[in-house]
């Protein structure tokens, strides 16, 4: 069964310290979301893209973060420099655009980050 | 600004107890309602939906009740497991283009055998 794939699961930083995640959506998938969900929270949508283009960046905190899916396939975010209120988990999400699942999102495990 | 309202925080049954989970809405707009189940160290995965113009959908043990003129809807599960023990969050989509999830704050659920 196809997964979204995310790495690394778990990393620790120090603030001021850039961070980068992975994301690799189901393949054929041509929407992608990143969310940040605080522990004892549900998932927040940071950015959507729609294959290479940004969908919704407006709760993405560009001062610091970055986003981008450069050939519509995989994804990489981006902190710099990392704050303490960043620790949280950061996940990716992919569906596909357009028919009767369009509307399922799957999710990858997710990567932890702490930053101290 | 909360759109999706869930409770309760947390909830523990019995094995074979009937656990039920509540959220509401405000946002009219919101046309599809999903239930993400969400086990520890992993993402979440869809459990079961459910669209506004029916009032209930069953899915092997997983009910969703929906009340749309209260703006209500909620998820019961039938002879819960401990296999069950997990958080649960609800969701709401905005009809259009985008197809964004808003997400309750979640129900973590212990099922005790």
């Amino acid at each position: 069964e196809a997964e979204v794939a995310q790495s690394p699961r778990y990393k620790i930083t120090e603030k001021s310290q850039a961070v980068a995640f992975w994301c690799d959506p189901i393949s054929g998938h041509a929407t992608l979301y990143w969310y940040r969900q605080i522990l004892g929270q549900g998932p927040e949508l940071l950015v959507q893209f729609q294959d290479e283009s940004v969908v919704d960046d407006s709760q993405l905190p560009k001062d610091r973060f970055s986003a981008e899916r450069l050939k519509g396939v995989d994804s990489t975010l981006k902190i710099q420099p990392a704050e303490l209120g960043d620790s949280a988990m950061y996940l990716c999400a992919s569906s596909h655009l357009g028919g009767p699942d369009q509307e399922t999102q799957y999710f990858g495990p997710g990567t932890r980050l702490l930053v101290l | 600004q909360q759109q999706v309202k869930q409770s309760p925080q947390s909830l523990i049954v019995q094995k074979g107890g009937i656990p039920i989970i509540n959220c509401a809405y405000e946002n009219t707009a919101f046309d599809y309602f999903p239930w993400y189940q969400q086990f520890p160290g992993k993402g979440p995965a869809l459990l079961i939906a459910i669209r506004p113009d029916v009032s209930e959908k069953k899915e092997g043990r997983f009910t969703i009740s929906f009340n749309k003129s209260a703006k209500q809807f909620s998820l019961h599960i039938m002879d819960s497991q401990p296999g069950d023990s997990a958080t649960y969050f609800c969701a709401a989509v905005v009809s259009g283009s985008a197809r964004q999830l808003t997400f309750g704050s979640g129900t973590q659920l212990t099922v005790l055998p």
